[in-house]
């Protein structure tokens, strides 16, 4: 069975930065490419970031204006959320989320989560 | 950006009776549409894929379909597990996007 297991979350002040961590487990992560949703407390769902299944290609979503990285280490099985200048609007639960086939596209394992918490 | 509308906002139907959900995209997005199914308290789960591909563990009374820009999520006789909230998804183009929830209820 698929494993993926966030950390990194907590509280932090406007302005700081955390960095998410997402290890995964149970499948061959180096065929997937990797992405984070996030959802803010009684919202909807929010796609942040994908990152092919190689690294060579990083997508994001337009609202994050350049504060946000995506990247993996395949040697880890890791993929990782750098956010940068954190608003409390980035408040919200952060997963982590594999594609469901090769290429495609659509997200078919979730992790648990991470809290991220922005407030002063 | 693809903006995906999901309608209605809030469904309210009886157990045993039929749910449409319904999903439109800004854009063409031919069959590249998923729908999760979120319970409260509880992490997303892929439903459908390529609009009508009923994912593994969801029985079939779950049906989805539509292409373009017009999807439908049909639930053909709901059960008291079934009254949680419904997210569509496109995966065609970047960025990906997903609508903002149905929620079904009692």
């Amino acid at each position: 069975e698929v494993q993926l297991v966030e950390s990194g979350g907590g509280l932090v002040q406007p302005g700081g930065s955390l960095r998410l961590s997402c290890a995964a487990s149970e499948f061959t992560f180096s065929n997937f490419a990797m992405s984070w949703v996030r959802q803010a407390p009684g919202k909807g769902l929010e796609w942040v970031s994908t990152v092919t299944d190689n690294g060579g290609s990083t997508y994001y979503a337009d609202s994050l204006k350049g504060r946000f990285t995506i990247s993996r280490d395949n040697s880890k099985n890791t993929v990782y959320l750098q956010m940068n200048s954190l608003r409390d609007e980035d408040t919200a639960v952060y997963y982590c989320a594999k594609d469901h086939g090769r290429g495609g596209g659509c997200l078919g394992d979730w992790g648990q989560g991470t809290v991220v918490t922005v407030s002063s | 950006e693809i903006v995906m509308t999901q309608s209605p906002a809030t469904l309210s139907v009886s157990p045993g009776e039929r749910a449409t959900l319904s999903c439109r995209a800004s854009q063409n997005v031919n069959r590249n549409l998923a729908w999760y199914q979120q319970k409260p308290g509880q992490v997303p789960r892929l439903l459908i894929y390529g609009a009508s591909a009923r994912a593994t563990g969801f029985p079939a009374r779950f049906s989805g379909s539509g292409s373009g820009t017009e999807f439908t999520l049909t639930i053909s006789s709901l059960q008291s597990e079934d009254f949680v909230v419904y997210y569509c998804h496109q995966y065609e183009n970047w960025p990906r996007t997903f609508g903002q929830g149905t929620k079904v209820e009692i």
